[in-house]
């Protein structure tokens, strides 16, 4: 098991230039967070999926992100037009619901710096 | 609402001291899961451990152990002694359900330990 795969792991960018992050759950996972950790606001819930389905994205900051699952494999993460208040290292994390449960299982992140 | 406070920002020990973490946790649901997660300076989340509700023995796990006290809302989280790797910022989390709803993480707690 390869675990939960993001890309990039750093991610530097202009402000005003639109950034993608993307994710891979593990296999079989069928929930789907996107998380956002910094200093002042420690790890907040973005939004997240079931069967690829976005159930709660009340998390997101503004219009500027967008989460798409087009398949059970894959997620992205994009914000358009970025602005050097995204800078943060967002993570993407994934849980099955079934059996004991063992928390979620986060990727490595993507540091992002918009300048 | 959900809460969890990790009151200890940072905590410092010398390598072979016993260290606590405290936790304590604030939830309405009779029913809800309790987690631990570890953030090494490599800056993965890592998960530790996750207790549901109905199950307060206490657990152990290598230098590792919990302590789940409903009556005061506590999880505490003690390392036996302490080791350099052990060197990270620790978080509690809170979750309604298993499956992702409302997860609510900690502040965190830096624990540095010292050679």
């Amino acid at each position: 098991d390869a675990g939960v795969i993001q890309s990039p792991r750093h991610e530097v960018t202009e402000m005003g230039q639109e950034v993608t992050l993307r994710c891979k759950p593990i296999s079989g996972h069928d929930y789907l967070f996107w998380y956002r950790q910094t200093m002042m606001r420690g790890l907040e819930l973005l939004i997240y999926f079931n069967n690829n389905v976005p159930i709660d994205d009340s998390g997101m900051p503004e219009d500027r992100f967008s989460a798409k699952m087009p398949n059970a494999s894959f997620s992205t993460l994009k914000i358009q037009p970025s602005e050097p208040r995204d800078s943060a290292v967002y993570f993407c994390a994934s849980s099955y619901s079934y059996g004991e449960g063992y928390g979620y299982t986060f990727g490595s992140g993507t540091r992002l710096t918009v300048v | 609402a959900q809460k969890v406070t990790q009151a200890q920002t940072e905590i410092s020990v010398v390598e072979k001291e016993d260290v606590t973490l405290d936790c304590v946790y604030e939830t309405r649901d009779t029913t809800y899961y309790l987690f631990w997660y570890k953030q090494p300076p490599s800056g993965e989340l890592v998960f530790l451990i996750r207790r549901n509700s109905f199950d307060e023995q206490n657990e152990i796990s290598g230098r590792y152990s919990w302590n789940f006290q409903k009556s005061t809302s506590s999880f505490n989280f003690t390392i036996t002694a302490s080791q350099v790797v052990d060197s990270a910022v620790y978080f509690c989390a809170l979750s309604r359900r298993t499956y992702g709803q409302n997860f609510v993480f900690g502040p965190g707690t830096r624990l540095s330990v010292l050679p």
